[in-house]
């Protein structure tokens, strides 16, 4: 089946610096990968489209120079949390679809802890 | 989150019936979906439902569907300690899903 995985898994970084949060997919090709964002005990949040060879599509209330997008190939995006504030600890989750599917397969999720 | 509902809670007894609800309010969404997610793990897909069906059984687990009322339900039979979890509903909204906030299944010995 349809894999995706995201590393790294957990992160502890310091307040200032920036972390990139990589989403692949490891057997098909996706052209669409959405970053959702989870705080504890909430619901997963939808911060962006990763669109494959082109800008990323904010939601609304999403700092799109805070957090970087970069969709550069079909099997990979990246996410880039720049001056990260404790603010910014969070389950960031990524997930992304076959072409002609109808489910979105989910990465396991990177754990952003900002001191 | 906000448009789709969910109990936040629900605890039951091993080898009992568990049955958790959902409701969405985009009558658009083609799919609706069950994920469930472990501690400090990300989602696992459970089962899916295309919206013309009302009912969908995959072993332990059987989706209702009311597309009037815009409800969903997952019952899983006979529940086991090992689906001690957060169960999140989803509605697909174009390609995105939009999840509710989860409910949170405790199976107790």
């Amino acid at each position: 089946g349809a894999v995706v995985s995201q590393h790294p898994s957990r992160v502890i970084c310091k307040s200032g610096t920036s972390v990139k949060i990589e989403c692949r997919s490891l057997d098909f090709q996706a052209t669409t990968m959405f970053w959702y964002r989870q705080f504890p005990k909430q619901s997963l949040m939808l911060m962006a489209t990763s669109n494959e060879g082109s800008k990323a599509t904010y939601e609304q209330g999403v700092e799109k120079d805070k957090f970087l997008i970069n969709h550069a190939s079909l099997t990979l995006s990246t996410l880039t949390v720049t001056s990260a504030h404790p603010e910014d600890s969070s389950f960031y989750i990524c997930s992304a679809g076959h072409s002609g599917a109808n489910v979105l397969t989910f990465g396991a999720g990177s754990r952003l802890t900002v001191l | 989150g906000e448009d789709v509902e969910q109990s936040l809670f629900l605890s039951v007894r091993e080898g009992d019936s568990s049955v958790i609800n959902c409701t969405y309010t985009d009558s658009s969404s083609t799919y609706l979906y069950w994920y469930k997610q472990e501690p400090g793990a990300g989602l696992q897909l459970l089962t899916y439902i295309f919206s013309n069906m009302d009912m969908k059984q995959d072993q332990r687990l059987t989706v209702l569907l009311n597309k009037k009322d815009k409800h969903l339900s997952l019952r899983i039979a006979d529940t086991q300690t090992g689906d001690s979890a957060i169960y999140f509903c989803a509605e697909n909204s174009g390609y995105a899903l939009n999840f509710g906030k989860g409910t949170s299944l405790l199976v107790t010995p």
